[in-house]
């Protein structure tokens, strides 16, 4: 069974602080992976995606990602109160089809504290 | 990014009513539509998978008698969830991609809430 595991948190940080967010795959089969912010009584939006190990930056965000380990994560640098949110972790099984299923974990949420 | 659209936004019907929810890709032709159901404080579920032109593909334990897809055109697919009861309360997201998106990216709508007395 395809599973995406996440700390459920709450994860709580200052503002400014590096907020730092955990995803592990059951499914060796995966090749994509998704971070997608989810606000309260909203729909997800896609913050970044990786496919090949090592890190990946995008302004404030940096996904991190490690097939060994069946790993990754998400850092958020100088954290701001509209980051506080849930952070979705998604894997796909496969980079090259539009008919690929996402699996999403339960979602990490994720507060910063003016 | 690409924009999809969900109507309503919210519903609020009696038990044992049908209830029809569209999902709209207004800037591309989605060959693919996803369907999800998210529970309060869950994660999403996906419930079913649809192609343009062809029947949907149902995740295992999702009644198809009950959530019918239809997916006519490449800009809109409906979910219909028929004899709605309380237990089928919940934010239903679509999702819409295409072979020619980058990465594959699913573009989310913006959900509707389904409460059903």
């Amino acid at each position: 069974q395809k599973e995406v595991e996440q700390n459920s948190g709450p994860l709580s940080v200052p503002e400014g602080a590096i907020a730092s967010l955990n995803c592990t795959y059951s499914d060796r089969v995966s090749q994509s992976f998704f971070w997608y912010r989810q606000y309260s009584g909203k729909s997800p939006e896609l913050i970044m995606s990786i496919y090949s190990n090592g890190d990946k930056e995008d302004g404030r965000f940096t996904a991190q990602l490690n097939k060994a380990s069946q790993y990754v994560s998400l850092l958020i640098r100088d954290s701001q109160p509209s980051d506080s949110a849930t952070y979705l972790c998604a894997a796909q099984p496969y980079s090259g089809g539009s008919n690929y299923k996402l699996t999403f974990g339960k979602g990490t949420l994720l507060t910063v504290n003016p | 990014g690409a924009v999809v659209s969900q109507h309503p936004s919210w519903v609020i019907c009696k038990s044992g009513t049908s209830v029809k929810i569209e999902c709209r890709s207004l800037d591309f032709q989605a060959t693919t539509m996803f369907w999800y159901r998210q529970f309060p404080k869950q994660s999403l579920m996906l419930m079913a998978t649809s192609n343009e032109g062809s029947k949907a593909t149902y995740e295992q334990g999702v009644e198809k008698d009950k959530f019918l897809i239809n997916h006519a055109s490449l800009t809109l697919s409906t979910l219909t969830v028929t004899s709605a009861h309380p237990e089928d309360s919940s934010f239903y997201i679509c999702s819409a991609t295409s072979r020619q998106v980058i990465d594959n990216e699913q573009f989310f709508g913006p959900g509707t809430r389904l409460t059903v007395l």
